[in-house]
C-alpha cells in the first residue's frame, strides 16, 4: 500500500462546475496535509493546508480532511480552464516530525473543458 | 527575494559526467529539502538540510549524490557519474524554522536529461 495514494485521472469537468479530488493515506498519525497545483513543466505551487478536521476555504477552494477515514480532498468550485493541471497530495507522516519532510501521492490530472 | 532560486533551469549531459545544482532558498528560510520528480510521479523526498546540517538522506540517494549546505545559506546537490535513470526534475524546497507550519515552498526545479 502506498503511503499517499490519488486517483490519476485525468478528472475532466465542464467549466463552472465543481472538481472534487480526493486523497486517502495510510498513516493514521499523520496530522499536516497539503495540496499543491502543477501545470504543465512546472514545479509544485502550494494551494492549501490543512491540520484540522473538516473544511478550510480559500477562496474558490475547499479542502476537507476527514482524520477517522484517513481521506482528504479538495473541492474546486466554479472551475476555469485556468485550474487545468496536476494537483498533488502530500503528507508530513506522524514519524517524520522532526524533518517535516512530505510524501506525495502522484497526482491527479484535472481538464476543465471550456 | 520573494521566492526559492535554482540554478540551471535546464541541464543537459552525457552519461559518466558530474552535474552541479545550486538552490538558494527564501532568505528567513532555515529548512531546505531537496525532492526527485520523474514523469507522472509526485516528488520523492532526497535529502533535508536544519541550517547546515544535513539531518536525513532518503535511500534514493545512492553514494553518486552529494548534497551540502554551508553556511546554511545556500545549497548545491552534486551527481557523479551520470546515468540515464538520473535524468529528472529536481526540486528544492524551503520552509520556516519551529511551531507547527510544515509548509513548504518549492523553487522552479532544474531539469536534468542525462544522455
Amino acid at each position: 500500500q502506498k503511503e499517499v495514494e490519488q486517483n490519476s485521472g485525468p478528472l475532466s469537468v465542464p467549466e463552472g462546475a465543481i472538481a472534487s479530488l480526493n486523497c486517502t493515506y495510510s498513516d493514521r498519525g499523520s496530522q499536516s496535509f497539503f495540496w499543491y497545483r502543477q501545470y504543465s513543466g512546472k514545479s509544485p505551487e502550494l494551494i492549501m493546508s490543512i491540520y484540522s478536521n473538516g473544511d478550510k476555504e480559500d477562496g474558490r477552494f475547499t479542502a476537507q480532511l476527514n482524520k477517522a477515514s484517513q481521506y482528504v480532498s479538495l473541492l474546486i468550485r466554479d472551475s476555469q480552464p485556468s485550474d487545468s493541471a496536476t494537483y498533488l497530495c502530500a503528507v508530513k507522516l506522524h514519524g517524520s516530525s522532526n524533518t517535516g519532510k512530505l510524501i506525495f501521492g502522484q497526482g491527479t490530472t484535472l481538464q476543465v473543458k471550456p | 527575494d520573494t521566492g526559492v532560486s535554482q540554478n540551471p533551469r535546464h541541464k543537459i549531459t552525457k552519461r559518466g559526467q558530474n552535474v552541479t545544482f545550486r538552490c538558494d532558498p527564501i532568505s528567513e528560510h532555515n529548512r531546505l529539502y531537496w525532492y526527485r520528480q520523474t514523469l507522472g510521479q509526485g516528488p520523492e523526498f532526497l535529502t533535508y538540510f536544519q541550517n547546515e546540517a544535513q539531518l536525513e538522506k532518503s535511500r534514493l540517494l545512492s553514494d553518486r549524490f552529494s548534497a551540502e549546505r554551508p553556511k546554511g545559506s545556500f545549497s548545491t546537490l552534486e551527481i557523479q557519474r551520470t546515468e540515464q535513470g538520473d535524468s529528472a526534475m529536481y526540486l528544492c524546497a524551503s520552509r520556516i524554522a519551529g511551531g507547527t507550519i510544515y509548509e513548504q515552498y518549492f523553487g522552479p526545479g532544474t531539469r536534468l536529461t542525462v544522455t
